[in-house]
């Protein structure tokens, strides 16, 4: 089970746009459209951002948005605010039944 | 309001055991499976082992497998991790975690967390 690849770190403007890729294989992230997002801040839980690739939860502001192509996932944080910066880890099932996180990324707001 | 709540962690000698709990509420626990995961010191998130609704499934990361137990306890609204053989790699704070959904939509993500307990492997 190897890590989900994601850049170690994105950084934007307040305003800007930026967007965090996730990198699997046809066997995770290409296999099924089960794909999530977290965001963690320094000390705390991880919370849900972003599920079954594109759907937001309750409560998740629509700033917030995701993707997928091929093996590829994307997180895309438009109208970046401070509040924003923290960790953001992408997670997907696998076809062994079990599931796989990113390596994390993390998100300075400059 | 949905809680989740770890409790067990703490210091242990390499090769020794632990067990962990967590304890949910808020929610009708019997109907969502549940999963534990883990961050090392400055490390990211991994994936360690779920469970099912019922608790006739369970899974486990490679990591992991054949040292650790998932369990839960569906009528005090308990999940389980038994940990032997501990080795100073296992060092983390543990998660639980609540699946999105019973059924359908949502299942494969994780929607609550509890805040974690600390596993320090040291001697």
């Amino acid at each position: 089970q190897s890590a989900l690849t994601q850049p170690a770190s994105v950084s934007g403007s307040p305003g800007q746009s930026i967007t965090i890729s996730c990198t699997g294989t046809s066997s995770d992230v290409g296999g099924y459209n089960y794909v999530s997002w977290y965001q963690q801040h320094p000390g705390k839980a991880p919370k849900l951002m972003i599920y079954d690739v594109s759907n937001r939860p309750s409560g998740v502001s629509n700033r917030f948005s995701g993707s997928k192509s091929g093996n590829t996932a994307s997180l895309t944080i438009s109208g970046l605010q401070a509040e924003d910066e923290a960790d953001y880890y992408c997670s997907s099932y696998t076809s062994s039944g079990l599931f796989v996180f990113g390596t994390g990324t993390k998100v300075t707001v400059l | 309001e949905v809680q989740l709540v770890e409790s067990g962690g703490g210091l242990v000698q390499p090769g020794g055991s632990l067990r962990l709990s967590c304890a949910a509420s808020g929610f009708t626990f019997s109907s969502y499976a549940m999963t534990w995961v883990r961050q090392a010191p400055g490390e990211g998130l991994e994936w360690v082992s779920r469970i099912s609704d019922s608790g006739g499934s369970t899974y486990y990361a490679d990591s992991v497998k054949g040292r650790f137990t998932i369990s839960r306890d569906n009528s005090k609204n308990t999940l389980f991790l038994q940990m032997n053989s501990l080795r100073a790699e296992d060092t983390a704070v543990y998660y639980c975690a609540k699946s999105g959904a019973p059924l359908g939509s949502g299942r494969r993500s994780f929607d609550y967390w509890g805040q974690g307990t600390q596993v320090t492997v040291s001697s």
